[in-house]
């Protein structure tokens, strides 16, 4: 168990709905990440967070959006769902830059 | 954004022999690089985070080591076994502007063989 979670471990959704994906990070952990691995692709960066704030934006389309909250968990938003979308969206944690991050078991959207 | 690169995609051997990839990254504004263990329905585990030129790690039969300033790493798995079988993930973390992603390479899967 690596102490970060994520909900729901699987979601499925019609086209153009909006989910929104939950992390809770480690305990003490500040820096929160979001990852998608779709299939056949590696673990594509989406967005980062630390304290609250956003330090890093990767290959995250507008249609999603993230936040971190003063308790330091994070959502990630998803709206105006694609086919496409459907893939396996990892949250990882870390205490400062540069340490290990720990990952959440991951939240499989399908959509369809 | 780093592009970081991995070969091979993917690896078979047989239990008991030695095997070794290679992760490449870019060199300037260089931060850390990590190596990730990821089976198959579980999630990523770190393995090793390097910072420092000329490091080496080393985690039982499982070792690192790190040239910062050519970008490349490697990882060698002494006397694999199955339960080595697994995709290994290496991700670099720059310096500079937008330094603060983790960027992954796409991994190399492992398949020991008994």
């Amino acid at each position: 168990d690596s102490g970060v979670t994520q909900t729901p471990k699987h979601l499925i959704t019609a086209t153009g709905q909006r989910v929104t994906l939950r992390c809770s990070p480690r305990s003490g952990d500040l820096s929160v990440y979001w990852y998608q691995q779709s299939l056949d692709q590696g673990l594509q960066f989406l967005i980062q967070y630390y304290n609250g704030e956003e330090r890093a934006k990767g290959n995250i389309l507008e249609r999603f959006s993230a936040q971190q909250f003063p308790d330091l968990h994070s959502e990630l938003n998803l709206s105006s769902l694609e086919l496409g979308d459907s893939a396996l969206y990892f949250c990882a944690s870390s205490v400062v830059k540069g340490a290990e991050a720990f990952f959440g078991q991951g939240t499989r959207l399908t959509v369809v | 954004i780093l592009n970081v690169e991995q070969s091979p995609q993917s690896l078979h051997v047989q239990e008991g022999d030695s095997t070794n990839f290679t992760c490449s990254f870019p060199s300037s504004n260089f931060y850390a690089l990590h190596w990730y263990r990821w089976e198959t329905a579980k999630s990523p585990e770190a393995l090793f985070v390097m910072t420092l030129n000329g490091d080496e790690k080393k985690k039982g039969r499982i070792s690192a080591t790190l040239n910062t300033k050519e970008g490349y790493s490697y990882l060698y798995i002494k006397g694999s076994q199955p339960e080595d079988s697994a995709t290994y993930l290496c991700a670099s973390k720059g310096s500079g502007a937008g330094s603060y992603q983790l960027t992954f390479g796409k991994g190399t899967k492992l398949s020991v063989i008994p």
